[in-house]
């Protein structure tokens, strides 16, 4: 059984950085073709879909906030990491990480399968 | 990058109807597109990947077709636990867009 859960700060002053962690089990990120992607979700908003990390260490990002998120691993110890720089309450949101579901190696891998329960993250002074 | 736009935004429906939402993306991606269900308080579940396959487990009232840059899901019957909001992804290229999803309610 795989199981996704997010971990981290509630509560954050603007201008600051955030790390998020994602702590997985059921499958490992030493695994060909495995990744993990973290996503958000404002309040009463739509998802939106954040960084993803694979096996080999290979990086994506959403374009809007590539300059200020960073997705890392360490699969010692099966977590994912999102950092995320220069915190404004616009960012306050329900962060959740996913499992992308499919197959890397013929470009299909992308669906998100299962998804933890999420953690909300305020920010405001 | 890729913009999805879904509609209706909003759906009222009633038990037993057909429903319909419909996904367009800006440019064609293929058949990389899922569709997730989420009732408020609660994470995403998947529902469809690749345009038309249904997660096991998932009821059969539930369908999605589509190719290219036109997509769309049908609840067949409504149930009682499918009022909830619906969102497509497509994850053709990165980044992996999701819709603005379709609120279904009574």
């Amino acid at each position: 059984q795989i199981t996704l859960t997010e971990s981290g700060p509630t509560l954050v002053k603007p201008t600051q950085t955030v790390t998020l962690t994602c702590t997985f089990s059921g499958f490992s990120l030493t695994t060909s073709g495995v990744g993990v992607a973290w996503l958000r979700q404002p309040p009463g908003k739509a998802l939106e879909w954040l960084a993803l990390i694979y096996w080999n260490d290979g990086k994506r990002y959403n374009s809007s906030l590539k300059s200020r998120i960073t997705i890392t691993k360490d699969t010692s110890t099966n977590q994912v990491f999102l950092t995320m720089t220069n915190m404004d309450p616009v960012d306050t949101a329900t962060y959740y990480c996913a499992r992308p579901g499919g197959n890397f190696w013929t470009g299909s891998l992308g669906w998100l399968d299962p998804w933890g329960q999420g953690t909300l993250v305020t920010v405001s002074s | 990058d890729i913009q999805m736009t879904q509609s209706p935004s909003t759906l009222s429906a009633s038990v037993g109807d057909r429903v319909i939402i419909t996904c367009r993306a800006s440019q064609t991606v293929n058949r990389y597109l899922a569709w997730y269900q989420q009732t408020p308080g609660k994470a995403p579940k998947l529902l469809i990947y690749e345009a038309s396959s249904v997660k096991p487990g998932v009821p059969s009232r539930f369908t999605g077709s589509g190719s290219g840059t036109e997509f769309t899901l049908t609840i067949r019957s409504l149930q009682p636990d499918d009022f909830a909001t619906y969102y497509c992804q497509q994850y053709d290229t990165y980044p992996f867009i999701f819709g603005p999803g379709t609120k279904v309610d009574v």
